[in-house]
């Protein structure tokens, strides 16, 4: 069963600092996108990419959140300046055909910013 | 932002009963989607129902889609303690992104 793969699963570093979480999605999959759960909360809706390009991103996805596609394999996110309650888990998905058909979900990565 | 409301928010039941866990909006969503996610894990889907009205069975699982594609309905039968877990309902709206609910805690005790 493909998967999709996100590095690292834990990942703490200090406020201020600049924090890159990597995911590799389904090779086929032409659909990206990037949640947050922030512990005991919903599923927060972050980005979404589609054709090389930002297609859809909430509000919280402000100045200091930022994504790539670099290589064509993975898909990064990139938080600038990190803020305390930046903590939660991101979580990478792909999906082949856009959210209508659901999405594969990556297990996670979680950041704790002290 | 769509809501999407779940209820219950938490359902104890003992192994061998039934349960159904529900998911409104006042939005259309294009589809509807049930996930089942593990304390520490990502999101696992579990189905897609598109067309209003649509039933689909998944062993001991039954979603329903409502006719006018703004609720549906995930029933279990005769649960079991594998049955235990997260329940997310999550909807697509428009062409790039699922907005979730806030989840159905369910414990099914031996």
């Amino acid at each position: 069963e493909p998967e999709v793969t996100q590095t690292p699963s834990h990942q703490v570093t200090q406020m201020g600092q600049e924090v890159i979480l990597r995911c590799v999605p389904i090779s086929n999959h032409l659909y990206f996108y990037w949640y947050r759960q922030i512990l005991g909360q919903k599923v927060e809706f972050l980005v979404s990419f589609y054709n090389n390009e930002i297609s859809e991103k909430s509000e919280i996805f402000d100045d200091q959140f930022s994504v790539e596609r670099p290589d064509g394999s993975n898909f990064t996110l990139k938080i600038r300046s990190t803020k305390l309650e930046d903590s939660a888990m991101y979580f990478c998905a792909s999906s082949g055909q856009g959210p209508i058909y659901g999405y594969t979900f990556g297990s996670g990565t979680r950041l704790t910013v002290v | 932002t769509q809501l999407l409301e779940q209820s219950p928010q938490f359902l104890s039941i003992q192994e061998g009963e039934n349960l159904t866990v529900y998911c409104n909006s006042s939005s259309v969503f294009s589809s509807l989607q049930w996930y089942r996610q593990e304390p520490g894990e990502g999101p696992v889907l579990l189905v897609t129902v598109v067309t209003g009205g649509e039933v689909k069975k998944l062993k001991r699982l039954t979603f329903q889609f409502g006719d006018a594609r703004k609720d549906s309905s995930l029933h279990i039968t005769a649960a079991q303690p594998g049955d235990t877990g997260l329940y997310l309902c999550a909807g697509a709206f428009g062409d790039y992104k699922l907005s979730f609910g806030a989840g159905t805690t369910v414990t099914v005790r031996a």
